[in-house]
C-alpha cells in the first residue's frame, strides 16, 4: 500500500491565521481525500482532490475556508484559513488506491 | 448520501473472549467496507477489509461478515488480548479508490 508523508504533525495557531498541511505520497494516485477527526469523534470527509481538476468539497466544507491544492499525482496541501477554536482537530489525508492508507495526522489547536 | 450507523459505542471484554462490533450502511451502490482500528494518537491503521461479492472474509483472529441484503457488515475479532484495546471504525465506500464514509466507532477494551 502507498506510504504517505504528511506534515507538519502538530502545530498551535493564532486565531485568525492560517495553517498550511501538506501530503506526499510515494506513488502516483489519483484521488487524495482530507478527513477532519474532532476529537474523540469518527472522521469525517472535508474534500477529494483530483489532480488537474477543482477539489469536490462535502457538504459543510466550503473552498474559502479549506483551500486545496493538487499539482501532481503525489502531493496535495489543505489550507485551514482564518482560524477559530472550533477547527482544533486532527486533519488526515488518505489514499484510497493500493489499499486505503492515511497519513499521520496534524494536530491543530487554535489559542 | 451514504449514512453508517456503528455499534455498540464501547465495548468492554475479558481476555480471551470474542469481540463483535456491528455496522450498518444505507446506500445500496457502497460495495467495499474497511475497517479501521486507531490507538491513541495514532493514525487509523486497516485491519482487514471486504468487498461486496465476498461474504465473510478472515484473517487470523479478524474476520468479517457482511450480508448485503440486509445492508449490514461486523467485526469478529477472537480470543481478544490486552493490545487489541483501541477504537475501531468501520467504513463504507462505493469503490476501493473512493472516498469513505465512516461510523461513529467503537471503544473496544480488553481486559486482563
Amino acid at each position: 500500500s502507498a506510504v504517505i508523508s504528511q506534515k507538519p504533525s502538530r502545530d498551535i495557531c493564532q486565531r485568525g491565521t492560517s495553517l498550511t498541511i501538506q501530503c506526499q505520497v510515494d506513488s502516483q494516485v489519483t484521488m487524495m481525500f482530507w478527513y477532519r477527526q474532532q476529537p474523540g469523534q469518527s472522521l469525517t470527509l472535508i474534500a477529494t482532490a483530483n489532480q488537474g481538476s477543482e477539489a469536490t468539497y462535502e457538504s459543510g466544507f466550503v473552498i474559502d475556508k479549506f483551500p486545496i491544492s493538487r499539482p501532481n499525482l503525489t502531493f496535495s496541501t489543505l489550507t485551514v484559513s482564518n482560524l477559530s477554536p472550533e477547527d482544533s482537530s486532527i486533519y488526515l489525508c488518505s489514499v484510497g488506491e493500493n489499499g486505503y492508507t492515511f497519513g499521520s495526522g496534524t494536530r491543530l489547536t487554535v489559542v | 448520501g451514504e449514512n453508517v450507523e456503528q455499534h455498540p459505542s464501547t465495548l468492554s471484554v475479558q481476555e480471551g473472549d470474542s469481540a463483535v462490533i456491528k455496522c450498518t450502511y444505507s446506500d445500496s451502490a457502497s460495495n467495499y467496507f474497511p475497517w479501521y482500528k486507531q490507538e491513541l494518537g495514532k493514525r487509523p491503521q486497516l485491519i482487514i477489509d471486504i468487498r461486496s461479492n465476498v461474504g465473510e472474509k478472515k484473517d487470523q483472529r479478524i474476520a468479517v461478515t457482511l450480508n448485503k441484503t440486509a445492508k449490514h457488515f461486523s467485526l469478529h475479532i477472537t480470543e481478544t488480548q490486552p493490545e487489541d484495546s483501541a477504537v475501531y471504525f468501520c467504513a463504507a465506500s462505493k469503490g476501493s479508490a473512493r472516498q469513505l464514509t465512516f461510523g461513529s466507532g467503537t471503544q473496544l477494551t480488553v481486559l486482563p
